[in-house]
């Protein structure tokens, strides 16, 4: 069963420090993997799409890896701001993209 | 700024209401739109795909009787929660762009529906 998880299911930080969100997958053929950001009560905004031959793509303060081995992504937040408190979900597309595979997401709180 | 237009933010009915979600394409003509839905600390579950002309696709498990969906333009498409009851409270999300290649799909910004 295509699958993709996600860990840690929350996280608290203080503002300014770095943190690194999992995302592990079982979707099959694989094409391309993406990471959004969702604020509390709005719809997702896409941060990275990365394809099987992109190893890591940034977005300012927000790096994602992907290693299509291992079937694991990462996304890195570098200086944490208050702002950067929201729902981090991991899509991923099978079927020749045809069809998203959505992680429950983690929720990060990012404290002053 | 905004992509895709989503209206109402936020209805507050009672059972057996028929409540209307509209969505609309802002920056470009979409001949695909998609509905979602989202329960609480839950990931998004796609509910249908909304095509330009043509019956919608509902996915597995949705009645397309109790959501009607019309996408009657290039750049609107809406969802109907027909005779509503509290199990269908939910965040409703609509989005547009390609289900497949390697361009993100844009959100709108979703509709909290709450049926008393």
């Amino acid at each position: 069963k295509n699958q993709v998880e996600q860990s840690p299911q929350s996280l608290i930080i203080l503002e300014g420090k770095n943190c690194t969100l999992q995302c592990n997958y079982t979707v099959s053929p694989f094409s391309n993997l993406r990471w959004y950001k969702q604020d509390t009560g709005r719809g997702p905004v896409s941060l990275t799409i990365m394809t099987f031959s992109e190893n890591t793509k940034s977005n300012g303060r927000y790096t994602a890896t992907l290693d299509a081995d291992t079937k694991q992504s990462s996304l890195h937040i570098t200086a944490s701001q208050l702002s950067d408190s929201a729902s981090y979900i991991c899509v991923v597309s099978e079927e020749y993209g045809n069809k998203l595979v959505f992680g429950a997401g983690t929720i990060l709180r990012v404290k002053s | 700024g905004a992509v895709v237009s989503q209206h109402p933010s936020r209805v507050i009915c009672k059972s057996g209401t028929s409540v209307k979600i509209e969505c609309r394409s802002l920056d470009f003509q979409a001949t695909t739109m998609f509905w979602y839905r989202q329960f609480p600390k839950q990931s998004l579950m796609l509910m249908a795909t909304s095509n330009e002309g043509s019956k919608a696709t509902y996915e597995q498990g949705v009645e397309k009787d109790k959501f009607l969906i019309n996408h009657a333009s290039l750049t609107l498409s809406t969802l109907t929660v027909t005779s509503a009851h509290p199990e269908d409270s939910s965040f409703y999300i609509c989005s547009v762009g390609h289900r497949g290649g390697n361009q993100p799909q844009h959100f709108g910004d979703g509709t909290r529906l709450s049926i008393l």
